[in-house]
């Protein structure tokens, strides 16, 4: 089935740098990619997503990138604060005609001020 | 706005007895319900999907004889966890979504079993 490998697990960076996620999938025919951030002891969030009909979204600070000749999609976090240490988590759409989320493992993002 | 209430948020068991896990979706029509478990190691293990009306569909390594699933209506879903060992332990979320289509799935902050 369907797996999604995301790196790094653990990530850290100074306070106003920028954080790359990478992440890439097996089913060429996944067609969404969400990305989630959960914090200790709350459930995870959509912070943003993109689908197979763009290669480029961004939302404030937040970009991702999508890769489908590759497989490939990442987030980039562009002047990161303190506020954005989280665990950040990737996630595919599985196809045939089912939407199931497969997710990467993680990244455990700490912003050092 | 939509949101997804999970109950109980935190539950101990003694190992070989059940418990049952609550998922209420609340603001949108919970057409789909998907279950996850988040192992010791934060990934999140897809447990079983269940759309209303359909049949209930189990991830390989899960079972319904194992995690039986209730999904009554829109709005609310349920799993047990039938006798419950050391290796089921970990954050159990709920995540719903409205229609068919690729829309945004909402998850609940989970049930923490802990199986001593």
């Amino acid at each position: 089935g369907e797996q999604v490998e995301q790196l790094p697990s653990i990530l850290r960076v100074q306070e106003g740098s920028s954080a790359s996620i990478n992440c890439s999938y097996e089913d060429s025919a996944s067609n969404y990619f969400p990305w989630y951030k959960q914090e200790p002891g709350e459930n995870p969030k959509l912070i943003i997503d993109i689908r197979s009909n763009m290669e480029r979204k961004q939302i404030q600070e937040l970009i991702v990138l999508l890769d489908k000749k590759a497989k490939r999609f990442s987030l980039h976090i562009t002047d990161t604060q303190p506020g954005d240490s989280a665990m950040y988590f990737c996630a595919a759409s599985r196809s045939s005609g089912s939407w199931q989320l497969i997710f990467g493992s993680g990244t455990q993002l700490t912003v050092m001020p | 706005g939509a949101l997804v209430y999970q109950y109980p948020r935190r539950t101990i068991c003694k190992s070989g007895t059940s418990m049952r896990m609550e998922c209420q979706a609340v603001g949108f029509q919970a057409t789909s319900v998907a279950w996850y478990r988040q192992s010791p190691q934060k990934t999140f293990e897809l447990i079983a999907l269940s759309t209303v009306n359909s049949a209930i569909k189990y991830e390989q390594n899960f079972t319904q004889e194992k995690f039986p699933i209730s999904h009554p209506n829109l709005s609310f879903s349920s799993m047990t966890v039938l006798n419950a060992y050391l290796e089921d332990r970990g954050l159990y979320l709920c995540g719903a979504r409205e229609g068919t289509g690729d829309t945004e799935v909402f998850f609940g902050k989970g049930t923490r079993l802990t199986v001593v």
